[in-house]
């Protein structure tokens, strides 16, 4: 399988423990995004990288949440302390870089579903 | 901050119906994707619109982007069961297209 990759597919946990989400894209993309959705809702954008470069952070991310892609393949995002409120299915999508708008085409995961107790 | 804001939120049609789902905004947009998420699973892309006023069709389904890229619709043709999922709009940033903001959703449910 090719596609993009997230694990855990599910996570609960208690609140005030610390998760650990990852996201391995389609290996030749160099775009890598992180949503948020909650159910019925569309996903709401977190953080954007290009290669291993963060290159922006939504201000709906406290400071408890940190994303990383340390050599510009997988991404890690790790929520820490959490609360009840970061219960949610998170999106991690890649696409890759071509210049043409038309080619911009985000290939999405299929979601690690967390939920805090 | 940009909005993109789909209606109807829910809608539930008989097999064979036609539909018209509608996302808008009041920023501008450098394309507009569709996307169609089915539950466990992420949004898979329908179509990328680009030039203001484009029309596509893909099959049953006709996407256009407004004249002004600011807002699309998507137009379903006798709906089938198999259409039935939550419809998403995604806005490319206007000055590139490294952000998508994605629209509030339309659940469609098409019965048999």
């Amino acid at each position: 399988d090719t596609g993009v990759s997230q694990d855990p597919r599910h996570k609960i946990t208690k609140r005030g423990q610390n998760v650990t989400f990852r996201c391995d894209p389609i290996s030749e993309h160099n775009r890598l995004y992180w949503y948020r959705q909650t159910l019925g809702q569309g996903p709401e954008f977190l953080t954007y990288f290009q290669n291993e470069a963060q290159l922006e952070k939504s201000r709906l991310l406290s400071d408890r949440f940190s994303a990383e892609r340390p050599k510009g393949s997988f991404s890690t995002l790790e929520i820490q302390r959490t609360e009840q409120g970061d219960s949610a299915m998170y999106l991690c999508a890649s696409s890759l870089d071509s210049g043409d708008l038309r080619s911009g085409e985000l290939f999405f995961g299929e979601g690690s579903r967390l939920t805090v107790l | 901050t940009q909005l993109l804001e789909q209606s109807p939120q829910f809608l539930s049609i008989q097999e064979g119906e036609n539909l018209t789902v509608y996302c808008n905004s009041s920023s501008v947009f450098s394309s507009l994707q569709w996307y169609r998420q089915e539950p466990g699973e992420g949004p898979v892309l329908l179509v990328t619109v680009v030039t203001g006023g484009e029309v596509k069709k893909l099959k049953r389904l006709t996407f256009q982007f407004g004249d002004a890229r600011k807002d699309s619709s998507l137009h379903i043709t006798a709906a089938q069961p198999g259409d039935t999922g939550l419809y998403l709009c995604a806005g490319g940033h206007p000055s590139g297209t490294y952000k998508y903001i994605f629209g509030t959703g339309t659940r469609l449910k098409v019965l048999a």
